[in-house]
């Protein structure tokens, strides 16, 4: 069964760097993801894909503050130089044969 | 502007219908796949339903399937959700999303602000 497991919440000081991580679930290593970000009162941004060998191709405007990177079955969002504004939650997301799945989500707060 | 709105939300009655809408501008609406991704107070986004830009294959979640329909005409730019039978479970923020080509397997690169279904007595 494709999973995506996240953990429920992390902290960080403004103007520091945060990285999140998203495990997918046994014999799907290989599965590229995305990265969505859902800040309070608004509707989802698309961040970036993100593949196994740890590529990326971001959303258009998303600054270069925002990094993808890939080890196995992990991905994983590194924010730097954390912005008030980057106090959201950030879902990873992937695809299989006719399904869509997403993680629980991880909400940020920004110290 | 490349934009997705969404429309038909509102209060209505466990077992009662509502027919969600999301109207597409700034691309070539029938070149890419459209989804419906929900998320209820307090918890996660979750995935509804899925169709092609040719509307020839449509996918759905467990939770919805037999229930939900999703449909789009691509001469008005404008992706549909037929929702039936609904439960209280369904009660969500409905969002609309671009998926990044004609078939399933993309990321969705661009979503709606989304609209509000209350199911209640």
């Amino acid at each position: 069964q494709l999973v995506l497991t996240q953990s429920p919440s992390a902290s960080a000081s403004l103007g520091g760097s945060v990285k999140f991580t998203c495990t997918l679930s046994s014999g799907h290593s290989s599965y590229a993801i995305a990265w969505h970000q859902r800040q309070p009162e608004k509707g989802p941004r698309y961040l970036m894909k993100l593949s196994s060998d740890g590529s990326h191709s971001k959303g258009d405007g998303i600054p270069d503050r925002f990094s993808g990177s890939s080890s196995g079955a992990e991905r994983y969002l590194t924010i730097s130089n954390l912005q008030s504004e980057d106090e959201a939650e950030y879902y990873c997301q992937t695809w299989g044969t006719g399904i869509h799945v997403f993680g629980g989500g991880t909400k940020l707060t920004v110290l | 502007e490349v934009q997705l709105l969404e429309s038909g939300g509102g209060l209505v009655q466990p077992g009662g219908s509502l027919r969600l809408s999301c109207a597409a501008s700034g691309f070539t609406f029938s070149s890419y796949a459209m989804s419906w991704v929900r998320q209820a107070p307090g918890k996660g986004l979750e995935w509804v339903s899925t169709i092609s830009g040719s509307g020839g294959g449509t996918y759905y979640a467990d939770s919805v399937k037999g229930r939900f329909t999703i449909s789009r005409d691509n001469s008005k730019n404008t992706l549909y959700l037929q929702m039936n039978s609904l439960r209280a479970e369904d009660a969500a923020i409905y969002y609309c999303a671009k998926l990044g080509g004609s078939g399933y397997q993309y990321p969705h690169d661009l979503w709606g602000q989304g609209t509000l279904v209350t199911v209640s007595s």
